[in-house]
């Protein structure tokens, strides 16, 4: 029984670049989370989606906009990168939209 | 918004003690939950808690989920060097609100 899959595990970018990450719910779960995880600090907030649409959002830029396919796979998209947008992306899944969520291994983005 | 204070910020302990960790909050979380982190992996779900005042036990590992609803603390007996790694709490307010607050983590290192 395969957990979270995201893809790519590790991305370089350039500012200004966009850039897509992928991620695949444990089998069984029907929501998808994404989460930011600065150096050093707790994973934060950036939305949800739920029947392919996103239901709650976390304090961050309209640069980050996401979408959930009916496989309940989703993506995450970041226009205009920005060196602070270095970090490592979590995605966690669960079943429903309440709490016990299942996190990926995270893709790890540097903007150079 | 809401904020988890967790302390301490890293532990060095040899094989064989006790740990404690908590985390404390000035609004209410209605779940707390406590990963662990590993290098290069996301986190992982070690416990989660429901009621104010419920005690729960995972293997060494056992949590308790604050009278206030405003803290939590985990402990872990018989520290192992595989016990290695970031320990987030994280909390919940629950309400149709999915916005997952995590701690800053504690950093444990276990001497053999």
């Amino acid at each position: 029984d395969a957990g979270v899959t995201q893809s790519p595990t590790h991305l370089i970018k350039t500012r200004g670049q966009q850039v897509t990450l992928r991620c695949s719910p444990k089998s069984g779960h029907d929501t998808v989370s994404w989460y930011q995880q600065a150096l050093g600090q707790g994973p934060q907030f950036i939305f949800q989606y739920y029947e392919e649409e996103e239901r709650q959002r976390g304090n961050f830029p309209d640069r980050f906009s996401g979408h959930q396919f009916p496989n309940y796979s989703s993506e995450l998209n970041v226009n205009a990168l920005l060196l602070g947008d270095s970090a490592l992306y979590l995605c966690a899944s669960s079943w429903g939209t309440g709490g016990g969520y299942t996190f990926g291994s995270g893709t790890r983005l540097t903007v150079v | 918004g809401q904020q988890l204070n967790q302390s301490p910020q890293s532990m060095f302990i040899q094989e064989g003690e006790d740990v404690s960790m908590n985390c404390t909050s000035s609004s209410i979380f209605n779940t707390w939950l406590w990963y662990k982190q590993d290098p290069g992996e996301g986190p992982v779900l070690l416990i989660a808690l429901y009621k104010a005042g419920e005690l729960t036990s995972n293997g060494r590992l056992t949590a308790q989920f604050g009278i206030t609803r405003k803290d939590s603390f985990l402990n872990i007996s018989a520290s192992i060097p595989s016990d290695v790694g970031i320990y987030f709490c994280a909390g919940l307010t629950g309400r149709g609100n999915n916005d997952m607050r995590f701690g800053a983590g504690t950093r444990l290192t276990v001497k053999p």
